[in-house]
């Protein structure tokens, strides 16, 4: 079964900071959805990549997904107390069953005023 | 444009009894799927759903756990004799279309996070 490796579990930057979220797979990655999720919220989609090379952004935060499809980044840029929460990504399951999404753990990111 | 809603937000059971997590997906969507997430884990997938029928229920435990999406109504996922272990947030997610590409992705509700003393 695909498992996903998210790093750094936890981190701390002070506001304007950049940082960067890794995300590695066991196999090959078909879809890698980015979620953001706050304690008692649901998780908010933020984006999704598919082909190798890829690269999404929106607003400060940009996605990456490697040429060889095994590897995913998030970055934000200039980061601010609203972007911390649980940055969570997600790999569609494959054989026919790509609505299986399966979930990291979670880095769990805070943003000091 | 309401998201998908949940309900209860927070649940608590004793040991033995029934819980009903019901789930309510964004207008227009007919396809929902649920997810647990356990105490320092991963969301896991758990079943999927269209309007009466089960999909794909392989990560849901064979015993004691049921899911449902009536024609009319939110989904209920529900879980008998609830023992400790069943402690999680449930998650409901669901899409306009079966998911699986850029078009469909899944939208997530805020979760019940279910007790069981």
């Amino acid at each position: 079964s695909q498992e996903l490796e998210q790093s750094p579990q936890s981190l701390i930057v002070q506001e304007g900071k950049n940082l960067t979220i890794n995300c590695t797979s066991s196999k090959t990655l078909y879809g890698l959805y980015w979620y953001k999720q706050k304690y008692g919220e649901g998780l908010i989609f933020l984006m999704m990549l598919q082909k190798g090379g890829e690269e999404k952004s929106h607003e400060k935060i940009t996605a990456k997904l490697d040429e060889k499809k095994q590897q995913s980044s998030l970055h934000i840029t200039a980061s601010q107390p609203s972007h911390a929460g649980i940055y969570l990504c997600g790999a569609e399951g494959s054989g026919g069953s790509n609505y299986k999404l399966t979930f990291g753990k979670g880095t769990l990111l805070t943003v000091n005023p | 444009n309401a998201g998908v809603m949940q309900n209860p937000r927070h649940l608590v059971r004793r040991r033995g009894q029934e819980a009903r997590l019901r789930c309510s997906p964004m207008k227009g969507h007919s396809h929902v799927y649920w997810y647990r997430q356990l105490p320092e884990e991963g969301l896991k997938f758990m079943v999927y759903l269209q309007k009466e029928n089960i999909i794909d229920e392989s990560g849901m435990p064979k015993e004691r756990f049921s899911a449902e999406f009536p024609k009319e109504g939110p989904s209920i996922l529900r879980i008998q004799q609830v023992v400790r272990g069943d402690s999680a947030a449930y998650f409901c997610a669901s899409s306009p279309l079966p998911s699986g590409g850029a078009a469909d992705t899944q939208y997530f509700g805020p979760g019940t996070r279910l007790t069981v003393l």
